[in-house]
């Protein structure tokens, strides 16, 4: 089916590894998102991309690294992981403004990551 | 960037409208206003967005206040399914690809 994917739905690691978070869309859409959703913050952008080979931080990038070596793929690597990255992580995406108009963002169903 | 207020719950019957208030008293000329909502374990979804017309599609109806610093989202008949938090959301129509800013939204409740 067309749409966002993001893998795995669940994962649970230690502190200090290092986890890669997936996110596949079929749309060709240029713009991708990565979010992280902690109760009382709400959701919070990490990282995004433009197109391929072009990202840039978001609001809480610190301690993520992103790629986008393929329109249709981008993901979200922590590179040590700490306790206070245990939070739900959404990936959208969308096409660039038309005109005036803004196109809507398409989220994927998360993942639900949990550091020890 | 601009911000919105939302009440932080709300409640409803089924089949009845619900009406949905957000204030943006410092919104810009060209921001835009949406909506989306997030079902129980499930990613954020869009419900629709306006500039300064009111504005329908299948899910709801956006009345925007003549000077825009309050927008009110509209489901002509709640079901149990509309339960969700309900996010309204100013985005800059000049910025290509712009960032969505997410508060903490309304809490929607249907009862049977």
């Amino acid at each position: 089916d067309a749409g966002i994917t993001q893998s795995p739905r669940y994962k649970i690691t230690e502190t200090g590894r290092q986890v890669t978070l997936m996110c596949h869309q079929t749309w060709s859409h240029s713009y991708m998102f990565w979010y992280r959703q902690d109760l009382g913050h709400g959701l919070r952008l990490i990282y995004y991309s433009a197109a391929a080979d072009i990202t840039d931080k978001g609001e809480v990038p610190d301690g993520y690294v992103v790629s986008r070596s393929k329109t249709e793929n981008f993901p979200l690597t922590l590179e040590s992981a700490t306790r206070s990255q245990t939070s739900v992580y959404f990936c959208a995406s969308s096409e660039p403004r038309t005109g005036f108009s803004n196109q809507p963002q398409h989220f994927g169903d998360g993942t639900r990551l949990s550091i020890l | 960037d601009a911000k919105t207020t939302q009440p932080n719950s709300m409640e409803s019957n089924e089949e009845e409208p619900v009406h949905l208030p957000c204030n943006h008293s410092t919104i810009s000329g060209t921001d835009y206003i949406h909506w989306y909502r997030q079902l129980p374990s499930q990613g954020p979804e869009y419900v629709i967005h306006g500039l300064t017309s009111n504005v329908n599609n299948r899910m709801a109806s956006l009345a925007i206040a003549e000077d825009r610093k309050s927008s009110t989202l509209i489901l002509h008949r709640a079901t149990l399914r509309d339960a969700a938090v309900y996010y309204c959301i100013l985005r800059d129509g000049e910025t290509s690809g712009s960032r969505l800013t997410f508060g903490e939204g309304t809490q929607l409740t249907v009862n049977p």
